[in-house]
């Protein structure tokens, strides 16, 4: 379970306000990812990166941004632009291309905006 | 892009049987089907996975089923338990892209 963490687990925040959650792995994978996930939905990719310094948006990157500085961290924020920002949030990181191997999950973050 | 869509949302099976969840995919360049199971509150964990040039693996009591063709796969798990009790996802994925199902809610009633 220590593989990849996530914090806090819970996130409360006023409407207007940027929020930054936070992903961090001690796996050495490359790659590592940010997905939403809704009550009765399957999990929606935000953005994912292959590499440090580098990183791609997913199918539903408006109103959030990332930063991939050191391998091991890959901070989310959270802005004012997302609509809809309550939600869980879930990190995760694989050893190569995110099409083709196992993704490990870190435990989440459940922010709520009020 | 690719579209995944998985069946049926909600399954109850009496604990000994059988259940089913079958996904089907668009991309025919998808080639990794991975299977993740995720329990109350907690993260989604890997329980099995194929890839394209395999038709079935089996693992215990579970086993994953893949036509290229039809471009469905299923997930079959025997003899279930309370404990199998989760949601289930199916994903689709290829080189730089992986897109998961909606989910299946099995409830295994004692």
């Amino acid at each position: 379970d220590g593989g990849i963490t996530q914090s806090p687990k819970y996130l409360f925040r006023k409407e207007g306000q940027n929020v930054t959650l936070s992903c961090e792995q001690n796996l050495n994978h490359d790659a590592m990812y940010w997905y939403r996930q809704d009550p009765g939905q399957g999990l929606r990719l935000i953005y994912y990166s292959q590499i440090v310094n580098d990183f791609q948006k997913g199918d539903i990157a408006e109103g959030y941004s990332v930063s991939r500085e050191k391998k091991e961290s890959f901070p989310l924020t959270v802005t004012s632009a997302q609509k809809n920002p309550t939600a869980f949030y879930l990190c995760a990181s694989s050893i190569g291309d995110r099409g083709g191997y196992e993704q490990y999950f870190g435990p989440g973050t459940r922010l709520t905006v009020t | 892009g690719e579209n995944v869509e998985q069946h049926p949302s909600t399954l109850s099976v009496q604990e000994g049987d059988s259940a089913v969840i079958k996904c089907t995919y668009s991309d025919s360049a998808s080639n990794y089907f991975p299977w993740y199971k995720q329990e109350l509150g907690k993260r989604p964990q890997l329980i099995i996975d194929i890839r394209s040039n395999v038709g079935e693996k089996k693992d215990q009591r579970i086993a994953v089923t893949l036509n290229k063709t039809a471009k469905h796969f299923s997930l079959h798990i025997t003899e279930t338990q309370p404990e199998d009790s989760a949601v289930y996802f199916c994903v689709a994925g290829g080189y730089q892209k992986v897109t998961f199902g909606t989910g299946t809610k099995l409830q295994v009633i004692p």
